[in-house]
């Protein structure tokens, strides 16, 4: 059982370029989340869905998109990367109804340059 | 909109000195749960303790305790006889029900976080 698992773990992009970070559970939830953590900015929402082909913004959600095309994964997109996307990304996922029990991934440290 | 505030940006108190991190949230909602989670150097988030709106207990855990106060919305988490390993970033987090029935689906809003130094 891997829990939630993130994929890349790091990447070091150039202003423009694309990339799509992964994350998937193994758990059977309905609910995932994706957080940015910017330094003494605690984590802020930027996307979530609450069940496959479902998705909604977070409070911050500018410049990314996502996807959940199965229920096991969670896609967050960066189309055209800026320096300021510069973070490290955490995903979540928790059962229906329990979405206050967020199980996290390792997350992803992001640098655009 | 609901916000969580951590006042205390960074700590630093010797070992084995007592230490409380404060905690005030807001919210409209009447049922809510408050988190505490640890982020130690290595980056990971773990998890500490979750309360829900309707449980004022406070509650104790090894060296760890946590003071629940409703009136004041506030929740305090007070480690006693600090350790090195305890030194890292503590976030103080808000669930909300929000607007699916069950609870919780909207995310978590969490506070800035505390970095926490315990030297020894």
């Amino acid at each position: 059982n891997a829990g939630v698992t993130q994929t890349p773990k790091f990447r070091v992009l150039k202003t423009g370029q694309s990339m799509t970070l992964l994350c998937a559970q193994d758990m059977n939830h309905e609910y995932m989340y994706w957080y940015r953590q910017d330094p003494g900015m605690g984590l802020r929402l930027i996307h979530y869905s609450v069940g496959e082909g479902t998705t909604a913004k977070g409070e911050v959600p500018d410049g990314y998109n996502v996807s959940r095309l199965k229920k096991q994964n969670f896609l967050l997109g960066l189309e055209s990367a800026a320096p300021s996307q510069t973070s490290v990304y955490f995903c979540a996922s928790s059962y229906r109804d329990r979405g206050y029990e967020q199980y996290f991934g390792p997350g992803t440290r992001l640098t655009v340059t | 909109a609901q916000k969580v505030t951590q006042a205390q940006t960074e700590i630093s108190v010797v070992e084995k000195e007592d230490v409380t991190l404060d905690c005030v949230y807001e919210t409209r909602d009447t049922t809510y749960y408050l988190f505490w989670y640890k982020q130690p150097p290595s980056g990971e988030l773990v998890f500490l303790i979750r309360r829900n709106s309707f449980d004022e207990q406070n509650e104790i855990s090894g060296r760890y305790s946590w003071n629940f106060q409703k009136s004041t919305s506030s929740f305090n988490f007070t480690i006693t006889a600090s350790q090195v390993v305890d030194s890292a970033v503590y976030f103080c987090a808000l669930s909300e029900r929000g607007m699916y029935s069950g609870g919780g689906a909207d995310g978590l809003t969490f506070g800035k976080g505390t970095h926490l130094i315990i030297q020894p």
